[in-house]
């Protein structure tokens, strides 16, 4: 079974669309998180949630809205999609966000926005 | 703020050898938490090996070991026996293990390591 999952795996939409990436964990860990990896692979967080409250973010546009409906669960919601957007996003999760536990990946979600 | 520099874009190897990843980083904080992950073409993002900064002796996994040096606050990886499977890209982060940092983890630039068969 997948540990974290990620759906859709590749994403291509217009500029200017609204557009949702969804993240699912069945490991019952606590925290979650998306990050965004850009064109030249550098990773940055985005987001945290622990236990569907919000604990990071990390100055992102607010065309980005993620939303915790439990705590397996994190979406990410971006609006009015600009070309910058396009990149590989990840969701993560670890067992909690108090300690350096192991973050597990999911296996990411290429956007492409035309 | 913490950064992390993988001055390696690219590194190669021949199969069976070994090879040594360079990272270094720079933070103000005592106590804190050193990983390397995978990252092969399948982009799946896998944890290779950890270090807790309080610990003096250095992580190993199977064929993975680290060298951490915290005065210098250098983290290299070595991989021995490296395998046609090793080919990935690396990237070296650091969570800071402050109550405040809640999971961050600051990436460095990634290094891509081919291996020649």
């Amino acid at each position: 079974d997948t540990a974290v999952s990620q759906t859709p795996k590749y994403l291509v939409t217009q500029m200017g669309n609204d557009k949702s990436i969804k993240c699912e964990q069945n490991l019952g860990h606590d925290t979650m998180y998306w990050y965004k990896q850009d064109s030249k692979k550098f990773l940055k967080i985005m987001f945290s949630y622990n236990n569907k409250e919000l604990i990071i973010n990390e100055t992102v546009p607010n065309r980005f809205s993620p939303k915790s409906p439990d705590k397996a669960h994190l979406n990410l919601h971006i609006n009015s999609l600009e070309l910058g957007d396009s990149a590989v996003y990840f969701c993560a999760s670890s067992p909690n966000s108090r300690e350096a536990d192991t973050q597990y990946f999911g296996p990411g979600t290429r956007l492409t926005v035309l | 703020a913490q950064t992390v520099t993988q001055s390696q874009p690219e590194m190669s190897v021949q199969e069976a050898e070994t090879v040594t990843l360079s990272c270094t980083y720079d933070t103000s904080e005592s106590d804190y938490y050193l990983f390397w992950y995978k990252q092969p073409p399948s982009r799946q993002m896998i944890l290779v090996i950890r270090q807790e900064a309080y610990k003096q002796q250095n992580a190993t996994e199977n064929r993975f070991s680290v060298n951490f040096q915290k005065a210098a606050k250098s983290f290299s990886l070595k991989i021995s026996d490296s395998q046609l499977g090793d080919a990935a890209m690396y990237f070296c982060a650091f969570h800071n293990a402050g109550g405040t940092s809640y999971g961050k983890l600051t990436f460095g630039q990634g290094t891509i390591l081919t291996v020649h068969p």
